[in-house]
């Protein structure tokens, strides 16, 4: 149990285009997301933390602007990478919490590669 | 969350265990010590999870010292499949709050 599904797995861009990353809960409710990002050799950073029904809360540092979450359901949240610049690309992770999984709580997504050309 | 070291890589000759110390002299009582590994290009999957007992499960064993100052994951017969960062991540059991890793350990598994 507890599998998240994230999509795509890479994706290439052009400069100022936009992006759009997907993350589902396919067999538990997901109360709570975390998008993170990793640059190469790099570890995770957390960019942001969003609530079912509720506005995002962003990292210092990390636009709101420019990199926008929805999650309108219990199941799906996204993170859109707008007018994307080659400084974006990066391995784009995302990480589901739901209610009744104490302890261990967090599943991954199995992480987007995007590269903006 | 308490602070985690851990050897920035090791390497482990394949069938043989791996050992993963990482050290957390600032746990406190109701921190968990939580083992997560990323395989290149992967997301981080949950290995293990204690208090202060040891534990295992179908992955690993996680042996936690009786100060609970240190640990060390253990894989009993390590794969080419291992070959992954491993990360030891110490918070409070429930928190809501986002995982927060840190550097973790290469771990690679040779033939």
């Amino acid at each position: 149990g507890a599998v998240v599904s994230q999509h795509p797995s890479r994706v290439i861009c052009k400069s100022g285009t936009s992006v759009k990353i997907e993350c589902r809960s396919l067999d538990f409710q997901a109360t709570t997301m975390f998008w993170y990002r990793q640059f190469p050799k790099k570890s995770l950073m957390l960019m942001a933390t969003s609530n079912e029904g509720s506005k995002a809360t962003y990292e210092q540092g990390v636009e709101k602007d420019k990199f926008l979450i929805n999650h309108a359901s219990l199941t799906l949240s996204t993170l859109t990478v707008t007018s994307a610049h080659p400084e974006d690309s990066s391995f784009y992770i995302c990480s589901a919490r739901g209610r009744a999984r104490p302890g261990v709580g967090y599943t991954f997504g199995s992480g987007t590669r995007l590269t903006v050309v | 969350d308490a602070k985690t070291t851990q050897p920035p890589s090791m390497d482990c000759a394949e069938g043989r265990a791996a050992n993963l110390p990482c050290n957390h002299s600032t746990i406190s009582g109701n921190e968990y010590v939580y083992w997560y590994r990323q395989i290149h290009s992967q997301g981080p999957q949950y290995i293990i999870h204690g208090l202060k007992n040891n534990e295992t499960n179908e992955m690993a064993s996680l042996i936690i010292t009786e100060d609970r100052k240190s640990s060390t994951l253990i894989l009993p017969h390590a794969t080419l499949r291992d070959t992954a960062v491993y990360y030891c991540i110490v918070r409070v059991g429930g928190s809501a709050r986002q995982l927060t890793f840190g550097s973790g350990t290469q771990l690679t598994v040779l033939p």
